[in-house]
């Protein structure tokens, strides 16, 4: 069957570093997407990884292997506006997005 | 401003009663998706159109129908609400080039009682 696992809340402090995983089963594989979603609101585009490495775009970086089926989401210099849900998906083979849970962040001063 | 807008923004809505959520973007994406959101469980795809004239249905498309008569328009429909309806319903689109990225609209907060 087709799995997206990403932890469901973390916590981490205003100009900090935080990581969040994804790690993923899927039939065929064309790209994995992070997205924000701030509370209320619509997803919004962040990154795209579809080789394996570090993409790095201002304070948000992501990374993946392909191999591991692994993915994460690194997030510099942590500012409150930071707090939201990261949703982790994976594009399949028919080009449908397959989507993880979320991950809430939640940004202590 | 180009992009996708949904209506309602929000509807309560009585058991048994029809309705249909809209959404119309004017990006003139080939693709067109449905989801819902609830609360622990992530997107889930109700149905989905690869381009116009034509629909799939997604993960989840049991009590619900869409049409695409054209590029711009995909509505949704709800034939008899039920209250598990009950959600936030979100519209995408995207280019369906290759890989590209979907892109959301606003969303309709729907509550079934």
């Amino acid at each position: 069957g087709q799995n997206i696992d990403q932890p469901t809340e973390m916590t981490a402090t205003e100009g900090a570093i935080v990581q969040i995983n994804c790690t993923y089963q899927t039939s065929g594989f064309n790209g994995l997407f992070w997205y924000q979603q701030h509370a209320g609101e619509a997803p919004t585009f962040l990154s795209y990884n579809v080789l394996d490495g570090l993409e790095e775009k201002g304070r948000f970086s992501s990374f993946l292997s392909r191999s591991k089926g692994y993915s994460y989401l690194l997030l510099k210099e942590l500012q409150m506006k930071d707090s939201a849900s990261y949703l982790c998906a994976v594009m399949d083979s028919n080009y449908q997005l397959i989507w993880g849970a979320g991950t809430k962040l939640i940004i202590k001063p | 401003i180009a992009g996708i807008t949904q209506a309602p923004t929000s509807q309560i809505l009585a058991a048994g009663r029809r309705m249909t959520l809209r959404c119309t973007q004017d990006m003139r994406h080939n693709a067109m998706y449905w989801y819902r959101q609830d609360l622990g469980l992530g997107l889930r795809l109700i149905h989905y159109s690869n381009t116009a004239g034509t629909t799939g249905k997604g993960e989840v498309p049991d009590g619900y129908s869409v049409s695409r008569a054209n590029t711009d328009d995909f509505p949704l429909t709800l034939a008899s609400a039920v209250p598990s309806q009950t959600s936030v319903y979100f519209c995408a689109s995207r280019e369906a080039t290759g890989a590209d990225t979907q892109y959301f609209g606003p969303g309709t907060r729907l509550t079934v009682l």
